[in-house]
């Protein structure tokens, strides 16, 4: 099964209220990935997991928090969520190496009002 | 640093046609090169994948993508589409010490019958 799972499909949330996003996956990969995805521009990694240890992108360091309390799942928290987080949010999973596939969930659609 | 840039954001051709869509990326070290596609209200897949050796791979359904390191590209190719083959098609390089994706805007494929 190379299913990654992502819940919500569909969130809606208030100006500056915290929005938490989940993922899943029973693959046992090393590597969990977010993407934020806007219209007509390119995926965009937010932050990784390898294992237990978070890496977080230099331009959405503080914007951006994660949690993986076990090897199957990891979360997206966002603290205060602006209109500008308004996107479309993928997880993926690998095995971590830079020839890995990376297996995509079906995203999470934020809207932020 | 790395970046990807699909010039073409959309294509439409005829089905049975054959189909090219172009991408160009820059790496500062040997790129790891990849192809997914996204089909409607579904995770990315990865189609294809190249490091080395011959500069033709063959992907999914048909698919194949040329490696040209001297153009610094990567085109995507099949002989004949078929209607099913409509989707967004992203070109993604990975390189450096880690197995990071840099993605492009992606194409938007519709096979018209």
């Amino acid at each position: 099964d190379t299913t990654v799972k992502q819940n919500p499909r569909y969130k809606l949330a208030r100006v500056g209220k915290p929005v938490n996003l989940i993922c899943s996956q029973t693959m046992n990969h090393d590597t969990m990935y977010w993407y934020q995805k806007k219209p007509n521009q390119a995926p965009k990694l937010l932050l990784f997991y390898y294992d237990k240890i978070l890496n977080r992108e230099a331009d959405t360091f503080e914007k951006f928090q994660s949690s993986r309390p076990n090897n199957s799942f990891c979360s997206l928290y966002i603290g205060s969520a602006g209109l500008e987080y308004s996107a479309m949010y993928l997880c993926a999973s690998s095995r971590g190496g830079r020839l890995d596939t990376q297996y995509f969930g079906p995203g999470t659609r934020l809207l932020v009002l | 640093a790395q970046s990807v840039t699909q010039p073409d954001a959309r294509v439409t051709v005829s089905e049975g046609a054959s189909l090219q869509l172009r991408c160009k990326y820059s790496s500062s070290v040997t790129p790891y090169l990849f192809w997914y596609v996204q089909y409607p209200r579904q995770g990315l897949q990865l189609l294809l994948k190249y490091y080395s050796g011959d500069p033709v791979v063959q992907g999914v359904n048909g698919f194949e993508a040329e490696f040209s390191k001297s153009n610094s590209s990567f085109h995507l190719r099949k002989a004949s589409v078929h209607w099913s083959d409509s989707a967004v098609y992203f070109c993604a390089v990975s390189g450096g010490s880690n197995a990071k994706l840099t993605f492009g805007k992606g194409t938007k494929l519709s096979v018209k019958s």
